[in-house]
């Protein structure tokens, strides 16, 4: 199975902040890489899909980058809905992965 | 507008049985692969299955495969997922997701059903 790890765990910023996550698959899965969003209570929301292209309705400021085994989604600036959970998952192959989640936190 | 609803979680003992529904409308069914997405209290989501349009293939976690049976009714719109021989460690909310394309990922999610293994 391929593995997934998301880096950091968890991180605190402010309003306003520019937040990058990291996450590292154990071997290439192209550009099969996606980002979802989950809050307290409430199912995953699909942010980036395909490494870099935005799902309709997710503002602009969330982006993300990457290929081959090294990707990254980056919030340009951190608004007061953006505190959450945030899971990279790939759909290279079966059995699908996810990263064990990053929760960022109001600072 | 696309909704998927889950049902049929509950408490179960360890070692019983549990079939989840997920109530799918507002969009063609019978054209998207369909998952189940789990996810233990307080931790991450693990993929736990997937069936194609047809049913015909299918696909399970190591974790829970010979133990989970998934499958659609396309007629019904529903997803359903038999769960046998459950595990305190099965213990989690499991979604239902739509999966649109090769490209495009579980764009549609349900709210999620708890099922609870426990004596």
């Amino acid at each position: 199975d391929i593995q997934m790890t998301q880096s950091p765990s968890s991180l605190s910023a402010s309003v306003g902040d520019r937040v990058t996550i990291a996450c590292r698959a154990s071997q290439s899965i192209r550009s099969f890489l996606n980002w979802y969003q989950q809050k307290p209570g409430k199912a995953p929301n699909l942010l980036i899909y395909d490494t870099s292209s935005l799902q309709s309705g997710v503002p602009s400021r969330f982006s993300g980058s990457g290929s081959g085994t090294d990707f990254t989604l980056t919030i340009s600036s951190l608004q007061p809905e953006d505190f959450a959970t945030y899971y990279c998952q790939q759909s290279y192959k079966t059995p699908w992965t996810f990263g064990q989640g990053t929760k960022v936190e109001i600072k | 507008e696309v909704q998927l609803v889950e049902s049929g979680g509950g408490l179960v003992q360890p070692g019983g049985s549990l079939r989840l529904s997920c109530a799918a409308s507002g969009f063609t069914f019978s054209s998207y692969w369909m998952h189940w997405v789990r996810q233990a209290p307080g931790k991450g989501l693990v993929w736990v299955s997937c069936i194609n349009e047809d049913g015909r293939d299918t696909r399970y976690a190591d974790s829970v495969k010979g133990r989970f049976t998934i499958s659609r009714d396309n007629a019904k719109e529903t997803l359903y997922l038999q769960m046998n021989g459950l595990r305190a460690e099965d213990t989690a909310v499991y979604y239902c997701a739509r999966d649109p394309t090769t490209v495009v990922p579980l764009d549609y999610w349900g709210q999620g059903t708890l099922v609870t293994v426990s004596s």
